[in-house]
């Protein structure tokens, strides 16, 4: 069955550095997506990227955060300069054609910033 | 107030009893998912549903948009269920909002 990878499973960086986390989406896919929960908090929305460009994004999403889709397969997400309060879980999702269409997740990174 | 409302935030059952878990929404909306997401982290899809009911082996999720309510059924449920079942409602652009979830606790 189709899935959706994300690498690395664990992150652990210093504050102030870059990361970037990669996502796999399911091949035939449109839309895709990255959330992140902070520990013990609910998921929240990050950011959707449709037909090369992003379609929305949250007022999380600072000009710390960028996304991209290199080379048709990889979705990355990168934050130039974490912060502490960017440590928790990044989970990337796609779907077919978005709304109305069942969404699929990756298993998540957990991203620990010291 | 959040625009998903799940209720319970906790709940603990015995092995075999039937289970509910309800979600209520303000936002407008084309479509909810019922999510599971156990201890690892990892969150799994169980349902994605518009209108009416679906059922997958013991899980029932029924959703009434005029109401902005839609509720998880868990029949017989069993030690492997216990695990955060979040629902999650997407906006017209298809991100998805989510419920603060349920923390099920089956005990055998």
């Amino acid at each position: 069955e189709p899935e959706v990878t994300q690498t690395p499973s664990h992150q652990v960086t210093q504050m102030g550095q870059e990361v970037i986390l990669r996502c796999v989406p399911i091949s035939n896919h449109l839309y895709f997506y990255w959330y992140r929960q902070i520990l013990g908090q609910k998921v929240e929305f990050l950011v959707s990227f449709y037909n090369n460009e992003i379609s929305e994004k949250s007022e999380i999403f600072d000009d710390q955060f960028s996304v991209e889709r290199p080379d048709g397969s990889n979705f990355t997400l990168k934050i130039r300069s974490t912060k502490l309060e960017d440590s928790a879980m990044y989970f990337c999702a796609s779907s077919l054609q978005g709304a109305n269409t069942e969404a699929f997740f990756g298993q998540g990174t957990r991203l620990t910033v010291v | 107030k959040n625009e998903v409302e799940q209720s319970p935030q906790n709940l603990t059952a015995q092995e075999g009893e039937f289970i509910t878990i309800n979600c209520s929404y303000s936002v407008g909306i084309s479509a909810l998912h019922w999510l599971q997401q156990h201890p690892g982290g990892g969150i799994v899809s169980l349902f994605m549903l518009s209108s009416g009911k679906k059922k997958h082996g013991r899980l029932i999720a029924t959703i009434n948009i005029q109401e902005k309510h839609s509720s998880l059924h868990i029949t017989a449920s069993h030690p492997r269920d216990s695990a955060v079942y979040i629902c999650a409602v997407y906006n017209q652009g298809g991100k998805l909002i989510f419920g603060q979830g349920t923390e099920l606790s089956v005990k055998p």
